[in-house]
């Protein structure tokens, strides 16, 4: 299996763009999660999926934010427009059920808002 | 609410000594415990964790932890660290009422040849 995958690995764009940051998850996982990682704040829950459906979006920082998972094998995060402070390292990651079997990370895309 | 906290931003230890890397956590109700490495530019990778049972969990690459329940710790060991441990260590609660983990701030493991 190939894992979690996630594109673009980097992205650097300017203020007042649309970013979408995408995921494929590993086939069968039934949970996808995304996070961000900052070095102030660590690694924050954003929001999760099951079976394509949004879960909990509670830490999704405002409305800029948005994701959607329109099928079991694709998962994007878009943020429009982008901001300075949205530069951050954003992680998929997903897993078979989130009660206690681990989840697994995707290699992050590393996005730098000028 | 959960919650993890992870005491020390780095560890230092020297090549062939016993490493630990320390974690508590709190939640209302029993815990599920894990402990992930990352590795630079890299995603968080899955180490071990603790669901119920022995309290001494064995993982992957040597790595082993210990529930304690009395002083609700999860503290990640290796009796003898390699130059290659060298990473960032993640420790993550779920209590068994929640859906989600929550993450600690992460401990900088640094081994020196």
């Amino acid at each position: 299996d190939a894992g979690v995958i996630q594109s673009p690995r980097h992205e650097v764009t300017e203020m007042g763009q649309e970013v979408t940051l995408r995921c494929k998850p590993i086939s069968g996982h039934d949970y996808l999660f995304w996070y961000r990682q900052t070095m102030m704040r660590g690694l924050e829950l954003l929001i999760y999926f099951n079976n394509n459906v949004p879960i909990d979006d509670s830490g999704m920082p405002e409305d800029r934010f948005s994701a959607k998972m329109p099928n079991a094998s694709f998962s994007t995060l878009k943020i429009q427009p982008s901001e300075p402070r949205d530069s951050a390292v954003y992680f998929c990651a997903s897993s078979t059920r989130t009660f206690y079997n681990e989840q697994f990370f995707g290699p992050g895309t590393r996005l730098t808002v000028l | 609410a959960q919650s993890v906290a992870q005491p020390e931003d780095q560890v230092n230890v020297a090549e062939g000594n016993p490493l630990t890397v320390k974690c508590t956590y709190s939640v209302s109700g029993n815990p599920y415990l894990f402990w992930y490495v990352q590795y630079p530019n890299r995603g968080l990778q899955f180490l071990l964790k603790y669901i119920t049972g022995d309290n001494l969990v064995k993982g992957s690459y040597g790595f082993e932890a210990e529930f304690n329940k009395s002083q609700t710790s999860f503290h990640l060991k290796k009796p003898s660290a390699l130059v290659s441990d060298s990473a960032l260590y993640f420790c993550a609660v779920r209590d068994v009422r929640y859906s989600t983990l929550t993450f600690g701030k992460g401990t900088m493991l640094l081994v020196s040849p």
